[in-house]
């Protein structure tokens, strides 16, 4: 049974660089699937950031593009996600997820337990 | 405003059926796939149907999907008290070298 695990800081400094790592257990990154990043804002839906191939292709958000990147370590069976230049609007639990992509196909499953990141000074 | 539109709120009594609507465009439901996913009070959000109707394994018959055009719907028969969540539709969106758009969510009450 695939599971994940976000893992990092919870509060973050307004300018400051956001880092979180998604450990998985139970499947092998390197045999396949992509890996991803959602958010949600308190009180509000979800946002997709983007995935990442462990090969390196990688879709991200048009809107965070300027500012994103998600990285895979093979070697320690996890990924992790990079915001920079983080405001209040960058407040949200952080959601990993393996994702499955192909063509008009793309949906996440399963979904880690979710990670609260505040941005405050 | 999310691109994927749905009613912000809708409820139903135990035994009931509800029905929630995902309104997209051409780009989105119009041409790929429709995804609802589901999420429970504090809980990280859990998939519920996959290629527009499909159930994964565990997730009740109660629960089902259709699409049509630009449009996309989830329904629950024999509503429970369980159901109460938050359920989000989601699709592939093929513009800006393509990316994941999701609904705004639609708040399921049991009365």
């Amino acid at each position: 049974q695939v599971q994940l695990q976000e893992s990092g800081p919870g509060l973050v400094k307004p300018s400051e660089t956001l880092s979180l790592t998604c450990g998985v257990s139970g499947y092998s990154i390197s045999s396949g699937y992509f890996w991803g990043w959602i958010r949600q804002p308190p009180e509000r839906g979800l946002e997709w950031i983007g995935h990442m191939y462990h090969s390196g292709s990688t879709y991200y958000n048009p809107s965070l593009k300027s500012r994103v990147t998600i990285s895979v370590d093979t070697s320690k069976n996890q990924f992790s996600l990079k915001l920079t230049s983080v405001t209040a609007a960058d407040s949200a639990v952080y959601y990993c997820a393996r994702a499955y992509t192909s063509g008009p196909l793309c949906y996440f499953d399963p979904w880690g337990q979710g990670t609260l990141v505040t941005i405050s000074s | 405003q999310s691109v994927l539109t749905q009613p912000p709120s809708t409820s139903g009594t135990p035994g009931q059926r509800v029905t929630i609507s995902c309104s997209g465009s051409s780009s989105n439901i119009g041409s790929n796939y429709v995804y609802w996913y589901q999420q429970l009070p504090g809980t990280a959000p859990k998939l519920l149907l996959y290629n527009n109707y499909q159930r994964p394994s565990g997730v009740p018959d109660r629960f089902s999907g259709s699409k049509s055009g630009t449009s996309a719907s989830l329904a629950i028969s024999g509503l429970r008290s369980e159901d109460e969540a938050d359920y989000y539709c989601a699709a592939w969106d093929d513009r800006l070298s393509g990316h994941v758009v999701f609904g705004g969510g639609t708040k399921l009450t049991v009365l």
